[in-house]
């Protein structure tokens, strides 16, 4: 089993459509979970990241974190053409003792149709 | 402007013939990687570096070398190329191990070995 599962997609939207994409994880010693965004043909692009549970907004996105039941979530409000893209998921967690841990998703393929 | 720039974006190479990809970050950011994207696998990381000539081992580092003789640059070598290299691969940034969860990736260099 993969520590951080995310579904592939794709998916296909229309344009204004609220988008939900979500990943779960299986380590709960992660402690932050981020979202990238990554446009065909270009590197990762960190849209935001959330420490421990709880939401965070970021104009049209918003992040949530369930560690109760490890769901990792991004939001898209009122999503755009331009907000069609890979989205990964990732989770990462760092110990006293200098251990540290970065774990991706597979990423979701997103299209917001015009 | 803040980034990581790695060259070259593209190479074609046979099997077998030694080759260093290249990657600099103008950030002042002690902690380095590198990462190959597979579909359906994900990010996965390859050698990081907590800063000069410290490295260590990723995920998937066999068939790979790197070194970390100054801040900026961390280039990657493959010594003996094989098609299972074949790979679009990612170098990536941040200030520190502990601020992991906030990299900054470059554009990426699409591999392909014959």
């Amino acid at each position: 089993q993969k520590e951080v599962e995310q579904d592939p997609g794709p998916l296909s939207v229309p344009e204004g459509a609220i988008v939900s994409l979500n990943c779960t994880y299986s380590n709960s010693a992660f402690q932050y979970f981020m979202w990238y965004r990554q446009y065909s043909r270009k590197g990762p692009e960190l849209l935001m990241y959330t420490y421990s549970s709880g939401n965070k907004e970021d104009g049209r996105f918003t992040a949530q974190v369930d560690k109760s039941s490890k769901y990792i979530s991004l939001f898209i409000r009122d999503s755009q053409p331009s907000d069609s893209a890979t989205y990964l998921c990732a989770s990462f967690f760092i110990s006293n003792f200098g251990n540290e841990k970065l774990t991706f998703g597979t990423g979701t393929r997103l299209t917001i149709i015009p | 402007e803040a980034q990581v720039t790695q060259n070259p974006r593209y190479l074609i190479t046979v099997t077998g013939k030694k080759l260093t990809v290249t990657c600099s970050q103008n950030m002042n950011h002690e902690y380095m990687s590198w990462y190959r994207q597979d579909p359906g696998l994900g990010l996965r990381q390859i050698y990081y570096s907590m800063n000069v000539e410290v490295t260590d081992k990723g995920d998937v580092p066999e068939g790979y070398k790197v070194s970390r003789k100054e801040k900026r640059n961390f280039p990657l070598i493959l010594e003996s190329p094989s098609p299972n290299q074949t790979s679009l691969y990612f170098c990536a940034s941040s200030i520190d191990r502990g601020a992991v969860y906030e990299q900054y990736f470059g554009p990426g260099t699409r591999l392909t070995v014959t």
